[in-house]
């Protein structure tokens, strides 16, 4: 039972290029979330989406980021024209529809470390 | 008010004590508090949750302590091990939907 995969582990852009991030949800998993982490920082929330469906984009950057969740395939996070200040860690959560009372079932993956040169 | 403040930002306990770990929330309408757990290079992953209409939660070594009046809850380690050295966040949210995070707490168990 696989749990959340992300890819790549680590990715390398120079400023200007676009960064693609990739997030195949556990099996059984409906939901995605995707979280941003600076250094030395907590997790911040960026998007809520479901297959074919964006739930919650309250925290997206206005500008450059946008994500998705086909019918089909993984979840895509990407990031347009990359900045300096994009450089963080990149982490994708899934969940199911029907959440247990004490565990939500929300499982991370083990992240994506976007560094921009 | 969608804040979560965490502390401390780094603990250091020496093996065996207890490891306790603070949070403070200001959004009434929470009704999930999770700890997660984070070793370097890897994601959060759950430690241990609870819900506002329960005040304790002990799962082996680990128990939450949540006070709805005060808007505070926190983590108890007992008998902390090295094992145990990552970095902790507290979270909250509504409905489970999107997590609201801490600062995170460094946590160093010494031998």
């Amino acid at each position: 039972n696989a749990g959340v995969m992300q890819n790549p582990r680590h990715l390398v852009r120079r400023r200007g290029q676009e960064a693609r991030l990739r997030c195949s949800p556990m099996k059984g998993h409906s939901h995605v979330y995707w979280y941003r982490q600076l250094p030395e920082e907590g997790l911040k929330f960026m998007v809520y989406l479901q297959k074919e469906n964006i739930i919650d984009e309250s925290g997206m950057p206005k500008e450059r980021f946008s994500a998705e969740f086909p019918k089909e395939g993984p979840s895509i996070l990407r990031i347009q024209q990359v900045v300096r200040g994009d450089s963080a860690a990149y982490f994708c959560a899934s969940s199911p529809i029907h959440a247990g009372l004490d565990n939500y079932g929300y499982t991370f993956g083990s992240g994506t470390r976007l560094t921009v040169v | 008010q969608q804040q979560v403040k965490q502390s401390p930002q780094s603990l250091i306990v020496q093996k065996g004590g207890i490891s306790i770990i603070n949070c403070a929330y200001e959004n009434t309408a929470f009704d999930y508090f999770p700890w997660y757990q984070q070793f370097p290079g890897k994601g959060p992953a759950l430690l241990i949750a609870i819900r506002p209409d329960v005040s304790e939660k002990k799962e082996g070594r680990f128990t939450i302590s949540f006070n709805k009046s005060a808007k505070q809850f926190s983590l108890h380690i007992m008998d902390s091990q090295p094992g145990d050295s990552a970095t902790y966040f507290c979270a909250a949210s509504q409905g489970a939907q999107k997590l609201v995070f801490g600062q995170g707490t460094r946590l160093t168990i010494n031998p």
